[in-house]
């Protein structure tokens, strides 16, 4: 079946430095994954949607210059939490359709940032 | 935006009762999953089911788009089936992102 496979599971960093975290789908290409976000007890809440060999498109709300993303190959979509701060620390999960548009997701293990 | 509310938020269940969780959402959508969230984290891919009725083992769904709500069926709860349930929708006009509903935080007790 697909996989997707997320890395680091998780990371601890000092306030102010950069996070990178990577998304790779194993078994399929996928021009299109997602990034999403969980704080603690609450539901995912979609950050951006990363668009293979274009510019990623994000939700209203959340800031592009914080949080980087690209997506260089079918297989890999990366991440950058910019200047982490304390208020970062989340879990952090991508996804992947294998198939077209709006075909099952399938999800990485997630990222688990602390900021310090 | 599109809002999808899931009932109830939390329940506790003996193991071996049965039980429904709802997800209704506020607009018409094109594609609708279910997700178990285990401890841990994970996201387990339980049915993706835009219409109709689904059944694979112990648990079954239905979803009624026409009335903007889907039930999953939990039969025979054991422990292990602990966790967040969610339920994801693609909207009826947008591209393919899917978005998420509140939740319910299942503990089924031995």
């Amino acid at each position: 079946g697909a996989v997707v496979s997320q890395h680091p599971s998780w990371v601890i960093c000092k306030s102010g430095t950069s996070v990178k975290i990577e998304c790779r789908s194993l078994d399929f290409q996928a021009t299109t994954m997602f990034w999403y976000r969980q704080f603690p007890k609450q539901s995912l809440m979609l950050m951006a949607t990363s668009n293979e060999g274009s510019k990623a498109t994000y939700e209203q709300g959340v800031e592009k210059d914080k949080f980087l993303i690209n997506h260089a190959s079918l297989t890999l979509s990366t991440l950058t939490v910019t200047s982490a701060h304390p208020e970062d620390s989340s879990f952090y999960i991508c996804s992947a359709n294998r198939g077209p548009p709006g075909s099952p997701l399938h999800f990485g293990n997630g990222t688990r940032l602390t900021v310090t | 935006g599109i809002q999808v509310e899931q009932s109830p938020p939390d329940l506790i269940l003996q193991e071996g009762a049965n039980s429904t969780l709802r997800c209704n959402f506020s607009d018409s959508v094109n594609n609708l999953q279910w997700f178990h969230q285990n401890p841990w984290g994970q996201l387990i891919n339980l049915f993706y089911i835009p219409s109709g009725t689904k059944q694979n083992g112990r648990l079954s769904a239905t979803t009624v788009a026409t009335e903007r709500y889907s039930l999953l069926y939990i039969s025979s709860s054991q422990t292990t089936d602990s966790g967040v349930y969610f339920c994801a929708v693609t909207l009826g006009n947008t591209g393919n992102q899917f978005y998420f509903g509140t939740g319910t935080s299942l503990t089924v007790i031995p």
